[in-house]
């Protein structure tokens, strides 16, 4: 069974940089096709991918926050990390890990296990 | 890149059959056979319904069925039930290998 769980600050001023932890269980990051991805969504609001990473370690991001993104992993401790720097009002939403699968990971784009999510909000 | 146009919600009722839309550009949904698509209901994770434009995951009903025409893909869900009633959202690949979303549609069972 493939479970992944967020972890990080609920609150995080202006300016600042968000890190959020997915700790996953059920796969590895190590095989070949598995790929972990965020995802954000801002209340009321519409889904917004921000990255991936593969077992490859193919990384792949929006192209509109790339400046601003990065994503690592630590294998042994099944756990991928995001960071986002410079921090803003817009930025807050609910952030979302989750699992993919692609045989490709230039291409890989779907997603079919997600985390709870956890609410980011951005304020001084 | 801009996000997929989706109908802002959709309505039916128990037993009919609905269809959402969702349209992009031919550099992504007219390009790719990767498109997908999303449940969400208030207060959860989206979960996966169907991926590369037409195929199921295991467990989900084949009440669901997904579909393309040039720029345009579809999600169909037919012989409608009360627990559809949820967010679609769709989700595409993109030529500059990105994955870009749809703005989502309300989906509401009278």
């Amino acid at each position: 069974q493939i479970t992944l769980k967020e972890s990080g600050p609920t609150l995080v001023k202006p300016t600042q940089t968000l890190t959020l932890t997915c700790t996953f269980s059920g796969f590895s990051l190590s095989t070949s096709g598995v790929g972990v991805g965020w995802i954000r969504q801002p209340p009321g609001k519409a889904l917004e991918w921000l990255t991936l990473i593969y077992w490859d370690e193919n990384k792949r991001y929006s192209p509109s926050l790339k400046s601003r993104l990065t994503i690592t992993t630590d294998t042994s401790r099944n756990q991928v990390v995001l960071s986002m720097t410079n921090m803003d009002p817009v930025d807050t939403a609910t952030y979302y890990c989750a699992h993919s699968l692609t045989a490709d990971s230039r291409v890989g784009n779907w997603f079919d296990s997600w985390g709870q999510g956890t609410l980011v909000t951005v304020s001084s | 890149q801009s996000a997929l146009t989706q109908p802002a919600s959709v309505s039916g009722s128990p037993g009919q059959s609905i269809t959402i839309s969702c349209t992009g550009t031919s550099s992504d949904v007219g390009s790719y056979s990767y498109v997908s698509w999303y449940q969400q209901h208030p207060g959860k994770a989206p979960k996966l319904m169907v991926f590369d434009v037409s195929h199921r995951p295991s467990g989900i009903s084949n009440r669901f069925s997904g579909s393309k025409s040039g720029n345009t893909a579809s999600l169909t869900i037919s012989g409608l039930q009360a627990e559809d009633e949820a967010d679609y959202f769709c989700s595409s690949y993109t030529s500059n290998s990105n994955v870009i979303f749809g703005g989502g549609t309300k989906l509401t069972v009278l």
